[in-house]
């Protein structure tokens, strides 16, 4: 394991609901990465917190939103979402604040979404 | 604009023979860049990284080249295993001056057969 956790690994939801992404990391790092995986696309960076400021938010549509409360934990909260924003959604942490050169990131299982 | 393309698409061999997946850049100014796998259901995990002065990197069974001239990584597996089977991905970054940004590949999906 990465020392990165995930949760809940698979979610289906309706387009009028609500629900949240969880993740933590076990390796005393500094940085926290939200990103999107979709089939035959490259990873899509969609959030980056540094020292438990964002510090990036690569034109992410509103729906999503992102919530760091300690350099442990990266929340992400989804309401009113599309099909379209059906994905597998990756959280990572880096050691070194975002940017850093040899900026390592460890990535979690991933929480497959499906909206219906 | 930065871009990676990585090659094949797709791959299917037989355990125990060899393979060389390969990744094209355009990315400006380079930094450094990584191989990642990605098993089926799991999160990337980092495999190598090569900054600028360097043009081979091994881990076990796997051995990255990198040629900054041309812009050409290639990464090659030797004896493969069933385990192997996974996603490849080649992540390439770019000095910025808020520091570095990377750039993914939509990755070589490898599948060892018996």
């Amino acid at each position: 394991e990465t020392g990165v956790t995930q949760t809940p690994r698979h979610l289906v939801m309706g387009m009028t609901n609500k629900k949240s992404l969880k993740c933590e990391q076990h390796l005393g790092h500094n940085a926290m990465y939200w990103y999107k995986q979709s089939a035959k696309k490259p990873l899509e960076l969609m959030f980056v917190y540094s020292l438990e400021e964002r510090v990036e938010n690569n034109s992410v549509p509103s729906r999503f939103s992102p919530e760091c409360p300690n350099s442990s934990h990266l929340f992400l909260h989804l309401h009113t979402l599309q099909p379209e924003d059906s994905a597998l959604y990756l959280c990572a942490s880096s050691q070194d604040p975002a940017g850093a050169t040899y900026n390592e990131q460890f990535f979690g299982p991933g929480t497959r979404l499906t909206v219906l | 604009k930065n871009q990676v393309e990585q090659s094949p698409q797709s791959l299917i061999i037989l355990e125990g023979k060899n393979c060389t997946l390969q990744c094209n850049y355009t990315v400006s100014p380079f930094s450094n860049l990584r191989w990642y796998k990605q098993d089926t259901g799991r999160g990337p995990v980092s495999l190598t990284i090569m900054t600028f002065s360097e043009n081979t990197k091994s881990n076990g069974r796997y051995t990255a080249t990198l040629d900054a001239d041309t812009k050409q990584s290639s990464l090659h597996i030797t004896a493969s295993q069933l385990s192997d089977s996974a996603s490849y991905i080649c992540v390439v970054s770019a000095k910025t001056g808020g520091g570095n940004k990377l750039t993914f590949g939509t990755g070589t999906q490898l599948k060892v057969e018996l």
